[in-house]
């Protein structure tokens, strides 16, 4: 099973400024890595596929990159929307499919 | 629009059964491998089960397997989960998720989630 390591588990960060959450897999992944967001009380939402192909109607201020075990998401300039906990997952090897625990991005 | 509805959660005793729904429209059901994703109160995501567009090839979490079975019925357009012998750590949010083109494997729609309450 390959395990999704997120790191910071929080992120404090002001309005506008630039925020970059980090995830690494325990074995290559290639560039198999989706990023989720999702806000208190709301399912997930897909933002980037592809380790750096952002879904369809994502904001161009999030961007992903990275491949192999190292993957990094950039929000550029956060909004107060952007405020939630974002999850990596891997899909190069499965089952199971995994997720990293989560980063969660708070207002300063 | 694509839409998942889930149903079917509630409040349940250790070693009972429930059968959860996800009513899928908006998009063709038949050509889409279909998830299950939970998430347990103030945790993160994992992953349940999942099941190809024909039914045919189905896979479930080391955590459930055994207990869980994953099905759907095309001609109603629905996914189900039946969990029996239920579980105190099987409390949760499950979410029904779409697989947006064959081979992608990653989760483009959810359903807005069912929660799952085991508890004596």
């Amino acid at each position: 099973e390959i395990v999704m390591t997120q790191s910071p588990a929080t992120l404090s960060v002001s309005p506008g400024e630039r925020a970059t959450l980090s995830c690494r897999a325990s074995q290559s992944v290639s560039s198999k890595l989706a990023w989720y967001q999702q806000k208190p009380g709301q399912a997930p939402r897909l933002l980037i596929y592809g380790a750096s192909t952002r879904a369809t109607g994502i904001p161009d201020r999030f961007s992903g990159s990275g491949s192999g075990t190292d993957f990094t998401l950039t929000i550029s300039s956060l909004q107060s929307e952007d405020f939630a906990v974002y999850y990596c997952q891997q899909y190069s090897h499965w089952p199971p499919w995994t997720f990293g625990q989560g980063t969660k991005v708070e207002i300063k | 629009e694509v839409q998942l509805v889930e149903s079917g959660g509630g409040l349940v005793q250790p070693g009972e059964s429930l059968r959860l729904s996800c009513t899928a429209s908006g998009f063709i059901f038949s050509s889409y491998e279909m998830y299950w994703v939970r998430q347990a109160p103030g945790k993160g995501l994992e992953w349940v089960s999942y099941i190809s567009s024909s039914g045919s090839s189905i896979y479930h979490a080391d955590s459930v397997k055994g207990r869980f079975t994953i099905s759907r019925d095309n001609t109603r357009n629905s996914l189900y989960l039946q969990m029996n012998s239920l579980r105190v750590e099987d409390t949760a949010v499950y979410y029904c998720a779409r697989d947006p083109v064959l081979g992608a494997d990653y989760f483009d729609s959810w359903g807005q989630g069912t929660l799952v309450t085991v508890s004596s």
